[in-house]
């Protein structure tokens, strides 16, 4: 079975660091992009960046770009997003989902199937 | 970059009833479009991809068509269990956004 498994719940104060993760299992890590997602309180989603995780090649959304970085061991089949000060805007649920590679045609598509469980982090002081 | 709407924002429909979502891009990007389900407090899940091609396991309730700018998700006849909100995404290139989302409950 296909899966990304999430780090689990975090609550940090303003301006500490922090680093999440994703692992996928269940089918080739670095044959498929691992891209993040952010959903505010009660809000819309919206995609952060993506990872290539056999040579860690990222594109960040303009919106994200300088705020996060994004990360992947592919040794064990890992992605992180990560801050290095963190803000109470930063209050949301992050899901890391995976790319589509279509290997007949060797294209890459950026629909997003599976996705992981969900991280929440709270930031408050 | 490519902006993406939604309409309606919200909609209430009757069990049974056909409802329409529609998405539209700013530009065009083809049929490079996916539609997600995401009910309260779940996880989204993929519907939809290339515009009109149902993912495996998803009912046939569903459909989508659309290309270039203009897009529709429909629900043949609405299920309680259709009760979510619902996304549409561009992927022909990033950033890969999403639209504002059309949340849909039974009447």
């Amino acid at each position: 079975e296909v899966q990304l498994v999430q780090s689990g719940a975090e609550v940090k104060k303003p301006g500490e660091s922090l680093r999440i993760s994703c692992k996928g299992s269940g089918y080739s890590f670095t044959s498929y992009w691992i891209s993040w997602v952010r959903q505010m309180p009660g809000k819309g989603l919206e995609w952060m960046g993506r990872i290539d995780p056999s040579d860690s090649y990222t594109n960040y959304s303009p919106s994200f770009q300088g705020h996060v970085t994004i990360s992947a061991d592919k040794s064990i089949s890992t992605a992180y997003l990560q801050w290095s000060s963190l803000k109470a805007s930063d209050t949301a649920m992050y899901y890391c989902a995976r790319g589509y590679y279509d290997i007949l045609t060797g294209y890459y598509y950026n629909w997003f199937d599976p996705w992981g469980q969900g991280t929440l982090v709270t930031v408050s002081s | 970059d490519i902006q993406m709407t939604q309409s309606p924002s919200s909609l209430s429909a009757s069990v049974g009833d056909r409802v329409t979502i529609t998405c539209r891009a700013s530009q065009g990007i083809s049929n490079y479009l996916a539609w997600y389900q995401q009910k309260p407090g779940k996880v989204p899940k993929l519907l939809i991809y290339a515009a009109s091609t149902l993912q495996s396991g998803v009912p046939s309730r569903f459909s989508g068509s659309g290309s270039g700018t203009d897009f529709t998700l429909t629900i043949s006849s609405l299920q309680p269990e259709d009760v979510a909100t619902y996304y549409c995404q561009k992927y022909n290139s990033a950033p890969f956004t999403f639209g504002p989302g059309t949340k849909v409950d039974i009447k």
